[in-house]
Protein backbone atom coordinates (compact mmCIF):
# COMPACT_ATOMS: atom_id res chain seq x y z
CA UNK A 1 0.00 0.00 0.00
CA UNK A 2 1.10 3.15 -0.88
CA UNK A 3 1.53 5.81 2.16
CA UNK A 4 1.50 9.68 1.66
CA UNK A 5 2.91 11.84 4.24
CA UNK A 6 2.38 15.87 3.95
CA UNK A 7 4.45 18.47 5.38
CA UNK A 8 4.52 20.60 6.90
CA UNK A 9 0.78 19.56 9.02
CA UNK A 10 0.31 23.57 9.21
CA UNK A 11 2.04 26.26 7.15
CA UNK A 12 1.26 29.68 7.59
CA UNK A 13 0.95 32.79 5.19
CA UNK A 14 -0.14 36.26 3.89
CA UNK A 15 -2.59 37.11 1.19
CA UNK A 16 -0.60 37.89 -1.78
CA UNK A 17 2.27 35.95 -0.38
CA UNK A 18 2.46 32.51 -1.76
CA UNK A 19 3.01 28.71 0.14
CA UNK A 20 4.41 25.75 -0.79
CA UNK A 21 2.95 22.33 0.57
CA UNK A 22 4.67 18.92 -0.20
CA UNK A 23 3.72 15.45 -0.55
CA UNK A 24 5.73 12.24 -0.08
CA UNK A 25 4.99 8.56 -1.45
CA UNK A 26 6.33 5.56 0.24
CA UNK A 27 7.59 4.53 -2.85
CA UNK A 28 8.28 5.95 -6.30
CA UNK A 29 4.65 6.21 -8.35
CA UNK A 30 3.60 7.47 -11.82
CA UNK A 31 3.13 11.21 -11.61
CA UNK A 32 -0.43 10.53 -13.25
CA UNK A 33 -2.17 9.40 -10.12
CA UNK A 34 -1.54 12.54 -7.90
CA UNK A 35 -3.97 15.30 -7.33
CA UNK A 36 -4.80 17.71 -4.77
CA UNK A 37 -8.08 18.84 -2.71
CA UNK A 38 -8.71 21.38 -0.91
CA UNK A 39 -11.13 21.31 1.84
CA UNK A 40 -13.02 24.13 3.87
CA UNK A 41 -14.61 24.10 6.94
CA UNK A 42 -18.22 22.10 6.50
CA UNK A 43 -17.90 21.86 2.95
CA UNK A 44 -16.54 18.19 0.71
CA UNK A 45 -13.53 18.46 -0.51
CA UNK A 46 -12.66 20.06 -3.85
CA UNK A 47 -10.60 18.81 -6.82
CA UNK A 48 -7.38 21.23 -7.40
CA UNK A 49 -5.03 19.56 -9.64
CA UNK A 50 -4.72 16.15 -11.20
CA UNK A 51 -2.12 14.33 -13.21
CA UNK A 52 0.23 15.64 -10.53
CA UNK A 53 -0.08 19.17 -12.85
CA UNK A 54 -3.26 19.91 -14.32
CA UNK A 55 -5.34 22.19 -13.17
CA UNK A 56 -9.14 21.17 -12.70
CA UNK A 57 -12.12 23.23 -13.86
CA UNK A 58 -12.27 26.29 -12.38
CA UNK A 59 -9.04 26.43 -10.87
CA UNK A 60 -7.26 29.68 -11.26
CA UNK A 61 -3.38 29.56 -12.58
CA UNK A 62 -2.17 30.51 -9.28
CA UNK A 63 -2.53 27.13 -8.32
CA UNK A 64 0.66 24.52 -10.04
CA UNK A 65 1.85 21.20 -9.09
CA UNK A 66 4.81 19.37 -9.86
CA UNK A 67 6.84 16.21 -8.86
CA UNK A 68 8.11 12.91 -9.90
CA UNK A 69 8.75 9.58 -8.08
CA UNK A 70 8.21 10.19 -4.30
CA UNK A 71 8.32 13.96 -3.93
CA UNK A 72 5.06 15.99 -4.94
CA UNK A 73 4.47 20.11 -4.54
CA UNK A 74 1.52 22.15 -4.50
CA UNK A 75 2.64 25.60 -5.11
CA UNK A 76 -0.07 28.81 -4.52
CA UNK A 77 1.18 31.84 -5.55
CA UNK A 78 -0.38 35.27 -4.57
CA UNK A 79 -2.51 34.05 -2.41
CA UNK A 80 -6.43 35.00 -2.02
CA UNK A 81 -8.48 34.78 1.11
CA UNK A 82 -10.29 31.84 -0.29
CA UNK A 83 -7.50 29.87 -0.65
CA UNK A 84 -7.02 29.42 3.13
CA UNK A 85 -8.05 25.76 3.66
CA UNK A 86 -7.05 22.14 4.34
CA UNK A 87 -5.13 20.68 1.29
CA UNK A 88 -4.84 16.81 0.63
CA UNK A 89 -3.08 15.26 -1.52
CA UNK A 90 -4.09 11.53 -3.22
CA UNK A 91 -3.10 8.93 -5.15
CA UNK A 92 -4.96 7.22 -7.26
CA UNK A 93 -3.59 4.24 -8.49
CA UNK A 94 -5.06 1.61 -10.94
CA UNK A 95 -5.56 -0.69 -7.56
CA UNK A 96 -5.00 1.01 -4.85
CA UNK A 97 -5.74 5.04 -3.27
CA UNK A 98 -4.75 6.75 -1.06
CA UNK A 99 -5.14 10.19 1.23
CA UNK A 100 -2.25 11.90 2.82
CA UNK A 101 -2.81 13.41 6.32
CA UNK A 102 -3.56 17.06 5.03
CA UNK A 103 -1.64 20.75 5.78
CA UNK A 104 -3.64 23.44 6.96
CA UNK A 105 -2.60 26.40 5.13
CA UNK A 106 -3.63 28.88 8.10
CA UNK A 107 -3.59 33.15 7.38
CA UNK A 108 -0.53 34.66 8.70
CA UNK B 1 -27.21 22.37 -8.65
CA UNK B 2 -26.59 19.84 -6.52
CA UNK B 3 -25.00 16.71 -9.03
CA UNK B 4 -24.59 13.86 -6.31
CA UNK B 5 -27.31 14.42 -3.26
CA UNK B 6 -26.76 12.44 -0.02
CA UNK B 7 -29.11 11.28 2.34
CA UNK B 8 -29.41 12.99 5.72
CA UNK B 9 -27.64 12.90 9.13
CA UNK B 10 -28.34 10.17 10.46
CA UNK B 11 -27.99 8.84 14.56
CA UNK B 12 -27.70 4.87 15.40
CA UNK B 13 -27.01 2.91 18.09
CA UNK B 14 -23.75 0.63 18.50
CA UNK B 15 -23.93 -3.20 16.38
CA UNK B 16 -26.73 -1.49 14.39
CA UNK B 17 -26.35 -0.33 11.02
CA UNK B 18 -26.75 2.50 8.32
CA UNK B 19 -27.59 2.91 4.87
CA UNK B 20 -26.44 6.04 3.46
CA UNK B 21 -27.43 7.23 -0.12
CA UNK B 22 -26.10 9.08 -3.23
CA UNK B 23 -28.39 10.05 -6.01
CA UNK B 24 -27.38 11.69 -9.16
CA UNK B 25 -28.14 11.69 -12.80
CA UNK B 26 -28.85 9.00 -15.12
CA UNK B 27 -26.04 10.93 -17.14
CA UNK B 28 -23.42 10.55 -14.26
CA UNK B 29 -24.84 7.56 -13.34
CA UNK B 30 -24.12 5.36 -16.63
CA UNK B 31 -20.56 7.39 -16.94
CA UNK B 32 -18.88 6.56 -13.49
CA UNK B 33 -17.43 5.07 -11.09
CA UNK B 34 -19.23 6.56 -7.65
CA UNK B 35 -16.49 5.99 -4.73
CA UNK B 36 -17.31 6.36 -0.72
CA UNK B 37 -14.99 8.32 1.24
CA UNK B 38 -14.68 8.52 5.11
CA UNK B 39 -13.73 11.56 7.37
CA UNK B 40 -13.89 10.97 11.40
CA UNK B 41 -14.26 14.65 13.04
CA UNK B 42 -11.27 16.28 12.82
CA UNK B 43 -9.56 13.98 10.43
CA UNK B 44 -8.22 13.53 6.70
CA UNK B 45 -9.55 11.37 4.07
CA UNK B 46 -10.03 7.75 3.84
CA UNK B 47 -11.24 5.95 0.70
CA UNK B 48 -13.72 3.18 1.11
CA UNK B 49 -14.56 1.66 -1.93
CA UNK B 50 -16.16 2.12 -5.21
CA UNK B 51 -18.88 0.78 -7.47
CA UNK B 52 -19.42 1.12 -11.08
CA UNK B 53 -23.24 0.85 -11.27
CA UNK B 54 -23.49 0.28 -15.02
CA UNK B 55 -21.80 -3.31 -14.41
CA UNK B 56 -22.19 -3.70 -10.53
CA UNK B 57 -18.53 -4.08 -9.97
CA UNK B 58 -17.80 -3.22 -6.57
CA UNK B 59 -13.76 -2.51 -5.19
CA UNK B 60 -13.22 -2.64 -1.62
CA UNK B 61 -10.46 -1.00 0.24
CA UNK B 62 -8.80 -3.50 2.34
CA UNK B 63 -9.38 -1.62 6.21
CA UNK B 64 -13.22 -2.15 4.81
CA UNK B 65 -13.57 -5.36 3.25
CA UNK B 66 -16.23 -6.94 5.22
CA UNK B 67 -17.27 -3.92 6.91
CA UNK B 68 -19.46 -2.10 4.18
CA UNK B 69 -21.03 -3.23 1.47
CA UNK B 70 -21.73 -0.54 -1.80
CA UNK B 71 -23.87 -1.31 -3.98
CA UNK B 72 -26.13 0.93 -6.44
CA UNK B 73 -29.98 0.84 -8.09
CA UNK B 74 -30.00 1.91 -11.90
CA UNK B 75 -33.69 2.19 -11.57
CA UNK B 76 -33.44 5.77 -9.30
CA UNK B 77 -29.73 6.11 -10.25
CA UNK B 78 -28.60 5.97 -7.26
CA UNK B 79 -25.60 4.42 -5.09
CA UNK B 80 -25.55 3.07 -1.71
CA UNK B 81 -22.93 2.57 1.20
CA UNK B 82 -24.16 0.59 4.28
CA UNK B 83 -21.84 0.37 7.46
CA UNK B 84 -22.83 -2.55 9.38
CA UNK B 85 -22.02 -3.58 13.05
CA UNK B 86 -21.45 0.08 13.76
CA UNK B 87 -18.96 1.23 16.65
CA UNK B 88 -17.98 4.48 18.13
CA UNK B 89 -15.37 4.82 15.77
CA UNK B 90 -17.82 5.03 12.97
CA UNK B 91 -19.13 8.30 13.49
CA UNK B 92 -17.71 10.31 10.82
CA UNK B 93 -19.08 12.14 7.63
CA UNK B 94 -19.47 10.04 4.97
CA UNK B 95 -19.18 11.31 1.12
CA UNK B 96 -19.87 9.86 -2.25
CA UNK B 97 -17.67 10.99 -5.11
CA UNK B 98 -17.82 10.72 -8.93
CA UNK B 99 -14.64 9.79 -10.52
CA UNK B 100 -14.10 7.93 -14.39
CA UNK B 101 -15.08 4.13 -15.06
CA UNK B 102 -11.28 3.73 -16.34
CA UNK B 103 -9.30 2.57 -13.14
CA UNK B 104 -6.42 5.28 -12.23
CA UNK B 105 -8.79 8.90 -12.34
CA UNK B 106 -9.10 11.74 -9.71
CA UNK B 107 -12.12 12.41 -7.94
CA UNK B 108 -14.05 15.08 -9.76
CA UNK B 109 -17.34 15.76 -8.62
CA UNK B 110 -18.17 15.88 -4.71
CA UNK B 111 -21.31 14.95 -2.78
CA UNK B 112 -22.35 17.38 0.39
CA UNK B 113 -21.53 14.67 2.99
CA UNK B 114 -23.27 12.69 5.57
CA UNK B 115 -22.96 12.89 9.34
CA UNK B 116 -23.45 9.09 10.75
CA UNK B 117 -23.24 9.74 14.73
CA UNK B 118 -22.95 6.16 16.35
CA UNK B 119 -23.97 6.96 20.23
CA UNK B 120 -25.31 4.21 22.53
Amino acid sequence: EILLTQSPATVSSSPGQGATLSCGASQSISASYVAWYQQKPGLAPRLVIYDTSSRATGIPDRFSGSGSGTDFTLTISRLEPEDFAVYYCQYYGTSSITFGQGTRLDIK
Amino acid sequence: QVQLAQSGAEVKKPGSSVKVSCKTSEGIFSSSTITWVRQAPGQGLQWMGGIIPVVGTTNYAQKFQGAVTISADRSTNTAYLEVNSLRSEDTAIYYCARTSIKPGAPFDLWGQGTMVTVSS
